[in-house]
C-alpha cells in the first residue's frame, strides 16, 4: 500500500520559520496538500495542488514540491499555528488515498 | 457558507451496524464529490470513502471494503455511510468532506470539512 511519511514534531520560536516535508514515491506526479488540525477541531484545508492556497488562509503558509518530497512552509510562524499537520495524495494509479501520518508543529 | 453537519454516530456492539448522515448546505452539493474521513482517538487521519457527483463511482479504502457503503441524495442534499459489522478498530470520529473545483475540473480530494461524529465499537 502506498505510505506518505511526515517527521513526527517540528519545535521552533516564534517569528522563525517552519518546513514540514511529505515524502511519497508519487509526489512527482500527484497533488500534495496540507491540512491543519487544531486540538479537538475538524481539519482546515491550508495548501492544494501543492502550492494553492485557499481564500482565508494566511500568506505565510506556502507549498513547494521538489522530486518525491512535498514541503510546507510557515513563515513567521505564530503561537497560534500550533497544531497538527497532515500532507494528503495518493498513489500514481489514484486508486489508493492516503494521509501523512502527521506532524506535530509546537511554537513557543 | 458552506456547511456540513454529521450525525448518527453513538455506542454499538462489535458486529453491530449504524448509518451515519450528513447535511449539506451553502453550496451546489450535486456538483462535487463527496468523501469520509475518520480519526482513531488520538490517532491521524485515514479516508475512508468517496463517492462521485451523481454516485455512479464510489470508492473505499480496502479495511471497510465489503463492510460499509457510500451513498448520497442529492435531491436531499445528504451524504450516507451505512456501516456494518463493525469491529472495535473502527472507533473514531466521522468527518464528512466535500470535494472542490478549480480550473474546470472537480477533485474527490477533501476541501471542506464537517464537525465529525463519534462512533464508539465496544461491548
Amino acid at each position: 500500500s502506498y505510505e506518505l511519511t511526515q517527521p513526527p514534531s517540528v519545535s521552533l520560536s516564534p517569528g522563525q520559520t517552519a518546513r514540514i516535508t511529505c515524502s511519497g514515491d508519487a509526489l512527482p506526479k500527484k497533488y500534495a496538500y496540507w491540512y491543519q488540525q487544531k486540538s479537538r477541531q475538524a481539519p482546515v484545508l491550508v495548501i492544494y495542488e501543492d502550492s494553492k492556497r485557499p481564500s482565508g488562509i494566511p500568506e505565510r503558509f506556502s507549498g513547494s514540491i521538489s522530486g518525491t518530497m512535498a514541503t510546507l512552509t510557515i513563515s513567521g510562524a505564530r503561537v497560534e499555528d500550533e497544531a497538527d499537520y497532515y500532507c494528503y495524495s495518493t498513489d500514481s494509479s489514484g486508486n489508493h488515498r492516503v494521509f501523512g501520518g502527521g506532524t506535530k508543529l509546537t511554537v513557543l | 457558507e458552506v456547511q456540513l453537519v454529521e450525525s448518527g454516530g453513538g455506542l454499538v456492539q462489535p458486529g453491530g451496524s449504524l448509518r451515519l448522515s450528513c447535511a449539506a448546505s451553502g453550496f451546489t452539493f450535486s456538483s462535487y464529490w463527496m468523501s469520509w474521513v475518520r480519526q482513531a482517538p488520538g490517532k491521524g487521519l485515514e479516508w475512508v470513502a468517496n463517492i462521485k457527483e451523481d454516485g455512479s463511482e464510489k470508492n473505499y479504502v480496502d479495511s471497510v471494503k465489503g463492510r460499509f457503503t457510500i451513498s448520497r441524495d442529492n435531491a436531499k442534499n445528504s451524504l450516507y455511510l451505512q456501516m456494518n459489522s463493525l469491529r472495535a478498530e473502527d472507533t473514531a470520529v466521522y468527518y464528512c468532506a466535500a470535494g472542490y473545483c478549480s480550473g474546470g475540473s472537480c477533485s474527490s480530494t477533501p476541501f471542506y470539512w464537517g464537525q465529525g461524529t463519534l462512533v464508539t465499537v465496544s461491548s
